[in-house]
């Protein structure tokens, strides 16, 4: 099945500074990529996503790569704010309605 | 609209008995998934519905562990006799199909066995 790694676990950065969260999977077939946001006692809540077909996509401070051939995929946020502070969850699928395969999660913590 | 919701937000049982977990997805949604998330962990896949078809059960750790739906509505997972590594919370998803479109979360029930 699916295995998917997340790095780093935990990440600190200044407000202002940009902040890379990095994910590999292991399953060739898997073609979707969503990154979820989950703030402490908090649902997740889908922050960007991107599919196989596509190798980068961004939204305002937020941007996702994709190298296919590496099987990896990373998060990107720009300009940090403290409100980014929060976990950071990567996960895989075969299609995007099959189930979630997710990294560990990364806590971004954002100092003012 | 309304969000996918579940009850209750909070349970703590005993070792051993049974518990049952609902879950409400959003109107209209025919897949629907439940995961469980240990504490500072990431989230476990255990079960998931897509309209009449039969459950992917493959995520379930043990047979103590079982869900069903009704129709394209609500769901019930059950624990029995429940085990203190049990404790978790377990979230409900749904998507509008099962091959496209978002997964949205519910806010999870938090379970915990003494």
């Amino acid at each position: 099945g699916e295995n998917v790694e997340q790095h780093p676990s935990t990440l600190s950065v200044q407000e202002g500074d940009s902040a890379v969260i990095k994910c590999t999977y292991s399953d060739s077939a898997s073609n979707y990529f969503p990154w979820y946001k989950q703030e402490l006692g908090k649902r997740p809540q889908l922050i960007i996503d991107i599919r196989s077909n596509v190798g980068e996509k961004k939204d305002q401070r937020i941007a996702v790569t994709l190298n296919k051939t590496a099987k990896h995929f990373s998060l990107h946020i720009t300009e940090t704010q403290p409100e980014d502070s929060a976990v950071y969850f990567c996960a895989a699928s075969t299609n995007a309605g099959n189930m979630l395969t997710f990294g560990g999660g990364t806590r971004l913590m954002v100092k003012p | 609209g309304a969000g996918v919701s579940q009850s209750p937000s909070n349970k703590v049982t005993e070792k051993g008995k049974d518990v049952e977990l609902r879950c409400d997805p959003i109107s209209g949604h025919t897949a629907l998934y439940w995961y469980r998330q240990r504490l500072g962990q990431g989230l476990e896949f255990l079960i998931y519905f897509q309209g009449n078809s039969a459950p992917d059960k493959s995520g379930l750790p043990s047979d103590r562990f079982s869900a069903e739906r009704t129709g394209e509505s609500v769901s019930t997972l059950t624990i029995q006799r429940t085990q203190q590594e049990d404790s978790a919370v377990y979230l409900c998803a749904s998507s509008p199909h099962a091959g496209r479109g978002t997964q949205y979360f519910g806010p999870g029930t938090r379970l915990l066995v003494l």
